[in-house]
């Protein structure tokens, strides 16, 4: 079956450092969203990307797909402490030509900012 | 944005007790839930997708005898854990598809419901 992969599980920088985490699919997606869960917490939407070779950006906060629509990053510049918690990257899937609604996850990348 | 609850939060139960969860959007109308899985430090797993008005699809290895879905309205749907087990101790989180126009497709998550099988 469809499976997304995600890299690093875990990653620990000093404040002020930049964070990057990669998402692959293993099919071809309709677009890709990125997820923030604090923890404790419930996921909570960051964004989402459609077209192929988009690049959005949220203040510190870069995200790309890929031209394949089958890899997609998430990069913080000047992480800060707030930055903290698990970022999920959640592809959906592509049926035929059709968006079937069904979001597979990544296994998350869990960010630590030392202050 | 969009607003999901979920009811209860936590609960306790016994061991063969059933369970039942709580998903409703607030200020959209959901014609597709789904359920979620998260057991600790792991990630969301899907179990189910919720269809307004018919049957769900499960997810292969997922018993849909033990967690059984209802989706009544289109604001609501409940999920049963049925005779649970230690086992079945998870964090249990639904979403709600907001597939009209201002939202892009957007799925938008419940706050979670922690449940604890003793």
């Amino acid at each position: 079956g469809q499976q997304v992969m995600q890299i690093p599980q875990y990653q620990h920088v000093q404040e002020g450092e930049d964070f990057t985490t990669y998402c692959n699919s293993s099919t071809t997606l309709s677009n890709i969203q990125w997820y923030k869960q604090r923890p404790g917490g419930h996921p909570v939407f960051l964004i989402q990307l459609v077209k192929s070779g988009e690049v959005k950006k949220q203040k510190r906060l870069t995200f790309q797909f890929g031209e394949a629509k089958k890899n997609s990053s998430l990069h913080i510049t000047a992480t800060q402490t707030t930055d903290v918690g698990t970022y999920f990257c959640a592809g959906n899937s592509l049926h035929g030509s059709s968006n079937t609604g069904k979001l597979i996850f990544g296994q998350g990348t869990t960010l630590q900012v030392k202050p | 944005g969009a607003v999901v609850s979920q009811h209860p939060s936590w609960v306790i139960c016994k061991s063969g007790t059933s369970v039942k969860i709580e998903c409703r959007s607030l200020d959209f109308q959901a014609t597709t839930m789904f359920w979620y899985r998260q057991f600790p430090k792991q990630s969301l797993m899907l179990m189910a997708t919720s269809n307004e008005g018919s049957k769900a699809t499960y997810e292969q290895g997922v018993e849909k005898d033990k967690f059984l879905i209802n989706h009544a309205s289109l604001t609501l749907s409940t999920l049963t854990v049925t005779s649970a087990h230690p086992e079945d101790s998870s964090f249990y989180i639904c979403s709600a598809r907001d597939t009209s126009g201002r939202a892009s497709d957007t799925q938008y998550f419940g706050p979670g419901t922690r449940l604890t099988v003793l």
